[in-house]
């Protein structure tokens, strides 16, 4: 079966850049019924789409973030990325990557497999 | 608007029903999900296109859609099924994903 496992540093200095990875196994990245995402949670807050993107490279952001995220694939080493630039504390958050299924006759999608995540801090 | 309005919290004595709702303008094109997320774990989708369960999940877990708003039963609420409870839909429009602020069940 699928799992995803995210990657990186748990730690991230004031206006650095918060890089993040995510490797898929079980499965090709390249499957075209999914989509992959990045989903973040603040300590005790709700959860916050960040980004998603397609096998091909097309992306969509969250509008709130946009300016600050990029996201890309890597489909030779079935991993996505996420790069989130000028972070503050409010950047402080468990990082989840995820599949989407997306059905593309009904226009839904839904996060259906999902990575244990990994806890960023912005600190100093 | 990108946003889904659920209700902070609901309570539920062990064997009732618990209902939790989920409001937003995306919800009149569009389907919606639901997702349980235990403290210290990931969410788990629980419900997709409004009333389908993923394989394994119990069939206590149920979902309706009416215009503008989702719903989330539980049937013979267990303790077990105390979690955080998060609902979302999928803009047709321009494609973003929204997410509900999230609902904490509380078996009473």
């Amino acid at each position: 079966q699928v799992q995803l496992q995210e990657s990186g540093p748990g730690l991230v200095k004031p206006s650095e850049t918060l890089s993040l990875t995510c490797t898929v196994s079980g499965g090709s990245i390249s499957t075209g019924t999914y989509y992959w995402s990045w989903i973040r949670q603040p300590p005790g807050k709700r959860l916050e789409w960040i980004a998603y993107i397609y096998y091909t490279g097309s992306t969509s952001y969250n509008p709130s973030l946009n300016s600050r995220v990029t996201i890309s694939v890597d489909t030779s080493k079935n991993q996505f990325s996420l790069k989130l630039n000028s972070v503050t504390a409010a950047d402080t958050a468990v990082y989840y990557c995820a599949r989407i299924y997306y059905d593309n006759s009904r226009y839904w999608g839904a996060f259906d497999i999902w990575g244990q995540g990994t806890m960023v801090t912005v600190s100093s | 608007s990108y946003d889904l309005t659920q209700p902070p919290s609901v309570s539920v004595s062990p064997g009732q029903t618990a209902s939790i709702t989920c409001s937003g303008d995306a919800l009149g094109n569009t389907y919606a999900c639901w997702y349980q997320q235990k403290p210290g774990q990931s969410p788990v989708l629980v419900i997709y296109q409004d009333n389908q369960r993923p394989s394994g999940i119990s069939e206590r877990f149920s979902g309706s859609h009416s215009g503008s708003t989702a719903t989330l039963t539980i049937s013979g609420t267990q303790a077990m099924d105390e979690a955080d409870y998060y609902c979302q839909a999928w803009d047709r429009g321009t494609a973003f994903v929204i997410l509900g602020g999230g609902t904490q069940l509380t078996v009473l």
